[in-house]
């Protein structure tokens, strides 16, 4: 069974502090990770990693994959309030064969910024 | 772009009772996934279909749940007879392309509280 494990589960930090979020998996035939970010309500989509090693960044946030680790972190600089918000970490398998592939999310990290 | 419409936002319902959940996807994409959110298991993929078929159901957790996509621009997913373990936020999402390969939008949610 695939498992996509993160930690920690929750976190709070004080505005202007930088964080780190972990996310580590077991899947079978791994394609993909993607991060998304949810609020009060939808989650919405950060990043999608898919070779080792590469950094993406989107302002203060960026990830890294580590396919040898089977792992990936995602780094928020400089936080504010508006980071409050549950981070979900997914990881997609497959082989190329359509209707193979799934997207398996894992609990999440409940992140807090205290002004 | 309206994004993913889903209705209703909230509904309370007694054990026992059928619950039809309603989704539109953003026009033009051709996949649409459903997803229940549990505190305890988090997000879970109940079903999805690709050009208005179903392609993994495995995710459905028993028989009184049931899925349909009439058109690429609708669908519904019903449980009958609903039970208090089902009590969850129902995520509605969709996609551009074949299966889950790319990134995902989800819906608002709706949220079912079953007494």
């Amino acid at each position: 069974e695939d498992k996509v494990v993160q930690s920690p589960l929750s976190l709070v930090v004080h505005e202007g502090d930088t964080v780190t979020l972990n996310c580590s998996y077991e899947v079978t035939n791994f394609r993909s990770l993607l991060w998304y970010k949810q609020e009060k309500k939808a989650p919405t989509f950060l990043f999608m990693l898919t070779s080792s090693g590469i950094e993406k960044k989107s302002g203060r946030l960026s990830s890294i994959l580590d396919k040898k680790e089977l792992s990936s972190i995602l780094n928020i600089t400089a936080t504010q309030t508006g980071d409050s918000a549950i981070y979900l970490c997914a990881v997609l398998r497959g082989t190329t064969n359509f209707g193979n592939e799934k997207l398996t999310f894992g609990t999440g990290t409940r992140l807090t910024i205290i002004p | 772009d309206a994004g993913v419409i889903q209705s209703p936002r909230h509904e309370v319902t007694e054990m026992g009772q059928e619950v039809t959940l309603r989704c539109k996807p953003i026009s033009g994409h051709n996949s649409l996934f459903w997803y229940r959110q549990t505190m305890m298991r988090g997000l879970e993929l109940l079903i999805y279909f690709n050009n208005n078929v179903p392609i993994d159901d495995s995710g459905m957790p028993e028989d009184r749940f049931s899925a349909k996509m009439p058109n690429a621009s609708f669908s519904t997913l019903k449980i009958q007879p609903s039970e208090p373990r089902d009590s969850a936020v129902y995520f509605c999402a969709s996609s551009f392309g074949r299966g889950t390969a790319g990134e995902l939008f989800f819906g608002e949610g709706s949220r079912l509280t079953v007494l």
